[in-house]
């Protein structure tokens, strides 16, 4: 199967630093990919979705100002999470999708800890 | 808009034994169905996944899942479980036009004990 690595797995930062986490498709183009935050046992949130070359499009409550999405090429985006607050302590997790294909693929997940 | 009720949000059970984890859904319009699993600290891999024809869909590791449209339901079913299915369980929908984000359920912890 299609394979979508995120990077890094862990990081620690400090409360007001920005902090980038960068979602790869390693063996297809991904014309669409998109970001979600997870709780504690809780269901996964959808935050925004990017297509290459244009604008995220951003659920309702997120942040565009906090949450910075980039999808400048087909195999790589990005989502920073800028002058971070404890309060965004949480895991990210990005997947992608190639065209209009039924399956998104997903990343491994960003346990993000805001200190 | 579409939802995805997980009434369950633990589930124990015996290793050797037969699990039912269930899954309900709400739309106006047509969806695809998904059952994803995700172990701790890792993304979602997809299990199985229903798009059209026969109602009894098979996936990896053993699982399988059936839909019932007058239900509503998707449920997700393993004859015999192993330790090692031990995890969190997501069921999701997609509408098959139209934006197609994934809706997620809440989640199922399947805990299998010796």
């Amino acid at each position: 199967g299609a394979v979508v690595s995120q990077h890094p797995s862990r990081v620690i930062c400090k409360s007001g630093t920005s902090v980038k986490i960068e979602c790869r498709s390693l063996d297809f183009q991904a014309t669409t990919m998109f970001w979600y935050r997870q709780f504690p046992k809780q269901s996964l949130m959808l935050m925004a979705t990017s297509n290459e070359g244009s604008k995220a499009t951003y659920e309702q409550g997120v942040e565009k100002d906090k949450f910075l999405i980039n999808h400048a090429s087909l195999t790589l985006s990005t989502l920073t999470v800028t002058s971070a607050h404890p309060e965004d302590s949480s895991f990210y997790i990005c997947s992608a999708r190639i065209g209009q294909d039924i399956e998104a693929f997903f990343g491994q997940g960003t346990r993000l800890t805001v200190v | 808009a579409q939802s995805v009720t997980q009434l369950d949000s633990q589930v124990p059970v015996f290793e050797e034994a037969p699990v039912e984890l269930r899954c309900n859904y709400s739309s106006s319009v047509s969806v695809y169905l998904f059952w994803y699993v995700q172990y701790p600290n890792q993304g979602l891999q997809l299990l199985l996944k229903y798009l059209s024809g026969s109602t009894l869909v098979k996936g990896i590791n053993g699982f399988e899942a059936e839909f019932n449209k007058s239900q509503t339901s998707f449920h997700l079913r393993k004859p015999s479980v192993h330790i090692s299915d031990t995890a969190e369980y997501f069921c999701a929908v997609r509408r098959i036009t139209g934006f197609q984000k994934l809706v997620f359920g809440t989640g199922t912890r399947l805990l299998v004990s010796p």
